[in-house]
């Protein structure tokens, strides 16, 4: 069973920030939250991760809580090319991890014009 | 970044035939792959995960004579549908592990259409 819980839906206008939460209660110390979105009739696309520190790169940052329960990505200009499936992953990662992942249903943002 | 890639990227076959699907990782080697399937408006769902040299782990209820996996090499993977029903119609999706880093990429998908 997938270890998240993420809002089915969410909208957001374009040129404004999108912040997509996830809740991952039952994370381990040693797994890391993964974020990838799908664009429809495409296959996943990577765009963060983390542990516990708050990263950025540049397609989004990534906020965890200092309880490592829960997190947020934060898309800060929103595109209409940003409408797609957002899927929040834990796994163990980034040093050779190799379990499976195990995807949640995500959360379909629309960008408005 | 790394690029897993996909081929065919859509495919039509006939009730009753097979049809192979190559997943290969092309500027690093994976010795861990997995497949996904997708339905639509679904969620991607795990078929089984492949690794180089042995034998696939299937999730529970997926056919392992009906999906057969072989990895044959550190680049290549593949996913056969054999005896296809309209029912095996679908989104397949491969995805591989970096090994080093552990960052993992998918593929683009390939869509299935039995008739």
């Amino acid at each position: 069973d997938a270890k998240t819980t993420q809002p089915p839906s969410m909208d957001c206008a374009e040129g404004r920030a999108a912040n997509l939460p996830c809740n991952h209660s039952t994370i381990s110390g040693n797994e890391y939250v993964y974020w990838y979105r799908q664009i429809h009739s495409q296959g996943p696309q990577y765009i963060i991760h983390g542990l516990k520190n708050n990263e950025t790169n540049e397609m989004a940052s990534l906020i965890i809580t200092e309880d490592r329960k829960s997190s947020t990505l934060i898309l800060p200009h929103a595109t209409l090319r940003d409408t797609a499936v957002y899927y929040c992953i834990v796994r163990v990662g980034g040093q050779g991890g190799s379990e499976k992942l195990v995807f949640g249903k995500g959360t379909k943002l629309t960008v408005n014009p | 970044g790394a690029v897993v890639s996909q081929h065919p990227s859509r495919v039509i076959c006939k009730s009753g035939t097979s049809v192979k699907i190559e997943c290969r990782s092309l500027d690093f080697q994976a010795t861990t792959m997995f497949w996904y399937r997708q339905f639509p408006k679904k969620s991607l769902m795990l078929m089984a995960t492949s690794n180089e040299g042995s034998k696939a782990t299937y999730e529970q209820g997926v056919e392992k004579d009906k999906f057969l996996i072989n990895h044959a090499s550190l680049t290549l993977s593949t996913l056969t549908v054999t005896s296809a029903h309209p029912e095996d119609s679908s989104f397949y999706i491969c995805s591989a592990i970096a090994g080093g880093n552990g960052e993992l990429f998918f593929g683009e998908g390939s869509r299935l259409t039995v008739l």
